[in-house]
């Protein structure tokens, strides 16, 4: 089967900018995950998609971050305006709807720095 | 709060050692723990998924054990050879949280020739 695709695979803009990465998970998988790894610590959740609905967006920063899942299957995350801080790897994960004991499948994540 | 620790947080052996990864966690309240590898400036790649009824798993030279009553997992990686450099990471997926993962910092492995 497809892995989960991302794009672009690395991005540099300056602070206060605006940037969106984009997600296909796998085929026939209902839940999307995005996840945010500065360097040098684990990945943190962003934000879960059951479909198009949002299910956990509690670490989102929602002033500056946003993330929508039309049709449930593509997604997009975005950040407007970036900062120093936003540099780090996003990472976009699906699994299978209904099924916690099924793993997750990351994509190779988007790369990006602000300066 | 579920928190998730691995030790060390680097390590370096040289080629052939049998070596162990620890991960430890504070809350027995989860699906699954998966081990993730990742390669400098990549995903996430998955190496093995324990079930919370499981002890082990294993592939190739690999196996990874859970004891959910202390909270531990372990990852053994036999006869290391440089191509397992990279970063360990493991994670827990909790219950009633929209079964998200909860990640360690990861351990960053070296494998000299």
């Amino acid at each position: 089967e497809a892995g989960v695709a991302q794009s672009p695979r690395y991005k540099i803009i300056e602070k206060r900018q605006s940037v969106a990465f984009w997600c296909n998970p796998i085929s026939g998988h209902a839940t999307l995950y995005w996840y945010q790894q500065i360097l040098g610590q684990g990945p943190k959740l962003l934000i879960q998609f059951q479909n198009n609905g949002v299910v956990d967006d509690s670490q989102l920063p929602k002033d500056r971050f946003s993330a929508e899942r039309l049709k449930g299957v593509d997604s997009t995350l975005k950040i407007q305006p970036a900062k120093l801080e936003d540099s780090a790897v996003y990472l976009c994960a699906s699994s299978l709807e209904g099924q916690p004991s099924y793993g997750y499948t990351f994509g190779s994540g988007t790369r990006l720095t602000v300066v | 709060k579920q928190e998730v620790t691995q030790i060390p947080a680097a390590l370096s052996v040289p080629e052939g050692e049998n070596l162990v990864l620890n991960c430890s966690f504070t809350d027995s309240a989860i699906y699954n723990l998966q081990w993730f590898r990742q390669d400098p400036g990549k995903g996430l790649t998955s190496l093995l998924l324990i079930q919370s009824s499981q002890r082990e798993q294993t592939s190739g030279r690999l196996n990874a054990s859970l004891d959910k009553s202390s909270g531990r997992s372990t990852l053994y990686i036999a006869a290391s050879q440089p191509g397992d450099s990279a970063t360990y990471l493991c994670a827990v997926r909790i219950y009633n949280q929209g079964g998200k993962l909860i990640f360690g910092q990861g351990t960053e492995l070296s494998v000299k020739p």
